[in-house]
């Protein structure tokens, strides 16, 4: 099956830094990739759906000055929190969907814990 | 946009016992139903979905109901057993074959 690799599983950073995560398409070509952000023992919530050459689509409420994304091949996009708080500290896990399937299926990485000090 | 509701948040089972978890979507144009399952610090993986043109789908232990009139779906895992132990998601995708939004969870217990 499609797999999504995402990287750092784990990071941690100081209250002000800033953090980038990759999320890559390993054997398949990604033109949408979503991310969404995961806090304990919650739902999925989505952020940002990533377009390759194209600007990314926000979600209601998610600032796209704090949390940018870049979709710059069809196998990686990339988050970055900028200037990152303790209130960014959360799982963020990326999907993607392989259009040879044409299930709709997600497929999504391992995930990212990013804790912020 | 769309809304997905997800009942019980917590459902606890005997071993070999069925369970239920059912799903509400607030878009009609929504046209595909996925259910995830996810293990504690792992990522979702899919075990089931259904399209909008079928009621009913089964592959194994597991079933996955659709009511499109009443906007309902419903996961039924039957003979349970202690792996089947982790957190379910429900969702929905509407005919924009976009994103995919995501009931609250269902956190499935099955007591040997």
């Amino acid at each position: 099956g499609a797999v999504v690799s995402q990287h750092p599983s784990r990071v941690i950073c100081k209250s002000g830094t800033s953090v980038k995560i990759e999320c890559r398409s390993l054997d398949f070509q990604a033109t949408t990739m979503f991310w969404y952000r995961q806090f304990p023992k919650q739902s999925l919530m989505l952020m940002a759906t990533s377009n390759e050459g194209s600007k990314a689509t926000y979600e209601q409420g998610v600032e796209k000055d704090k949390f940018l994304i870049n979709h710059a091949s069809l196998t990686l996009s990339t988050l970055t929190v900028t200037s990152a708080h303790p209130e960014d500290s959360s799982f963020y896990i990326c999907s993607a969907r392989d259009i040879r399937i044409d299930t709709g299926e997600l497929f999504f990485g391992e995930g990212s814990r990013l804790t912020v000090l | 946009g769309e809304n997905v509701e997800q009942h019980p948040s917590t459902l606890s089972v005997q071993e070999g016992d069925s369970a239920v978890i059912k799903c509400t979507y607030s878009d009609s144009a929504s046209n595909y139903f996925p259910w995830y399952k996810q293990e504690l610090g792992k990522r979702p993986q899919l075990i089931i979905d259904i399209r909008s043109n079928v009621g009913e789908k089964k592959d194994q232990r597991i079933a996955v109901t659709l009511n499109k009139t009443a906007k309902h779906f419903s996961l039924h895992i039957t003979e349970t057993q202690p792996e089947d132990s982790a957190v379910y998601f429900c969702a929905a995708m509407g005919t924009s074959y976009d994103k995919v939004i995501f009931g609250p969870g269902t956190s499935l217990s099955v007591i040997p």
